[in-house]
């Protein structure tokens, strides 16, 4: 089984100011990790994956995301936040790479809320 | 980008009645799509996934009785709800993977949010 943790319902950050979402994960084999975000009443939308490679994941909107295997950990990151970038933001993992194969599971997901 | 749409993106209805809700992938082909049912402030819980040409699979605890899944084509899949009740209002996304999935990406719809009375 695999599962995914979001310990923060909520994270308040002043605008300009670095970003950090927290994630980890628990998975029986290679993790696939992916982040995304979600507006009021809309779908969600892909912000970043880790396959393999780099731990160090760059993706849209200037985020990035560390792979950190030892701890289990999928962190989403920006370094200065922006008021637009409030939204709703959800950690997944899939246990395998193919998404015509494999199953996401979501992470309850964090409110990030970026103040003037 | 790869676009999914739902219809209606919204919908009303009374208790007892049925509601189809579509899914469509507009400029490529999906052999998969997933339902999901997301409750106000919640996580996106899987129901079902739904493979062309061949019966949806359901997660545990999803009636596939009352929740019918239809893919009948590579660039559509329908839900319907059967029977609604007021415990069946909620948000429905799905999403759709390309046939040619080498990027392991998948594609949300907008969602359709389910109101019955």
């Amino acid at each position: 089984a695999q599962s995914v943790a979001q310990p923060e319902d909520q994270v308040n950050v002043a605008e300009g100011n670095p970003l950090t979402v927290k994630c980890t994960y628990s998975v029986s084999g290679n993790p696939y990790l992916f982040w995304y975000v979600q507006y009021p009443n809309r779908g969600l939308q892909f912000l970043l994956k880790y396959i393999t490679g780099d731990n160090l994941v760059k993706g849209s909107y200037g985020f990035e995301a560390e792979f950190n295997k030892s701890q289990t950990s999928f962190h989403l990151k920006k370094p200065s936040a922006l008021v637009s970038d409030s939204a709703l933001y959800f950690c997944a993992v899939r246990d395998v790479p193919n998404t015509n194969a494999g199953k996401s599971t979501f992470g309850d997901g964090t409110t990030l809320t970026v103040k003037p | 980008g790869a676009v999914v749409s739902q219809h209606p993106s919204w919908v009303i209805c009374k208790s007892g009645t049925s509601v189809k809700i579509e899914c469509r992938s507009l400029d490529f082909q999906a052999t998969t799509m997933f339902w999901y049912r997301q409750f106000p402030k919640q996580s996106l819980m899987l129901m079902a996934t739904s493979n062309e040409g061949s019966k949806a699979t359901y997660e545990q605890g999803v009636e596939k009785d009352k929740f019918l899944i239809n893919h009948a084509s590579l660039t559509l899949s329908t839900l319907t709800v059967t029977s609604a009740h007021p415990e069946d209002s909620s948000f429905y996304i799905c999403s759709a993977s390309p046939l040619v999935n080498s990027r392991n990406e998948q594609f949300f719809g907008p969602g359709t949010r389910l109101t019955v009375l």
